[in-house]
């Protein structure tokens, strides 16, 4: 079983240039989840996405887009990538409907930028 | 604005001592608080609660809520080095679906 699948695993920017963060989960979940930690930090939600078609954002959205492509995949886009977005980058799914379920995540992006 | 708090940020104890970890939340509309370890790689779930004062126990470890101080605590008995990690809670709003993390607690367990 895949679960939830991000790519790259690791990824290193100059500052200025962009990028996107793919996620693709495999369990037919409604909601997706991008999430940031730093060191100290925990887990910062960047953006999320409740069901196909709709995305919001989170505690930390500026720097970053993101597009809702199917129910599958939820990317992560870094238009001009700062050192302040160095960090671990984590997506996560969780199956909504009428009961109480927890998230799966990815493995992480480890990105830097220099 | 939703926010999930732990305490403390971090912990050193040593083998076969026991722990507990907290964690407090404001969260709109509340609907869960979920656990996770994490091992230097992706979160794993340990505890989803929904209800005050039913544990959840699993082996060494177990799990409160209680919904009327907005509190949940994670305890752990008779540690190993293996439990050393970070523990992370997070809230869930029904409202809006958002799952808020608080910062973790870095527990290191000594032999």
């Amino acid at each position: 079983n895949a679960g939830v699948t991000q790519t790259p695993k690791f990824q290193v920017l100059k500052t200025g240039q962009s990028m996107t963060l793919q996620c693709a989960q495999d369990m037919n979940h409604n909601s997706m989840y991008w999430y940031r930690q730093d060191p100290g930090m925990g887990l910062r939600l960047i953006y999320y996405s409740a069901s196909e078609g709709t995305t919001d954002k989170g505690e930390v959205p500026n720097g970053y887009n993101v597009s809702r492509l199917n129910k599958r995949e939820f990317s992560l886009r870094l238009e001009s990538a700062a050192p302040s977005q160095t960090s671990v980058y984590f997506c996560a799914s969780r199956k909504t409907g009428t009961e109480n379920t927890e998230a799966f995540f990815g493995q992480g992006t480890r990105l830097t930028v220099v | 604005e939703d926010k999930v708090v732990q305490s403390p940020l971090s912990l050193v104890v040593h083998e076969g001592d026991t722990v507990t970890l907290n964690c407090s939340y404001e969260v709109t509309n509340f609907r869960s608080l979920l656990w996770y370890k994490q091992e230097k790689k992706a979160p794993t779930f340990l505890f989803m609660l929904t209800s005050s004062g039913i544990e959840k126990k699993s082996g060494r470890l177990s799990s409160i809520l209680d919904k009327k101080e907005l509190f949940s605590i994670l305890n752990i008995t008779a540690t190993q080095t293996g439990d050393s990690a970070v523990y992370l809670c997070a809230g869930r709003s029904g409202a809006t679906n958002k799952l808020i993390f608080g910062t973790g607690t870095l527990l290191a367990v000594q032999p």
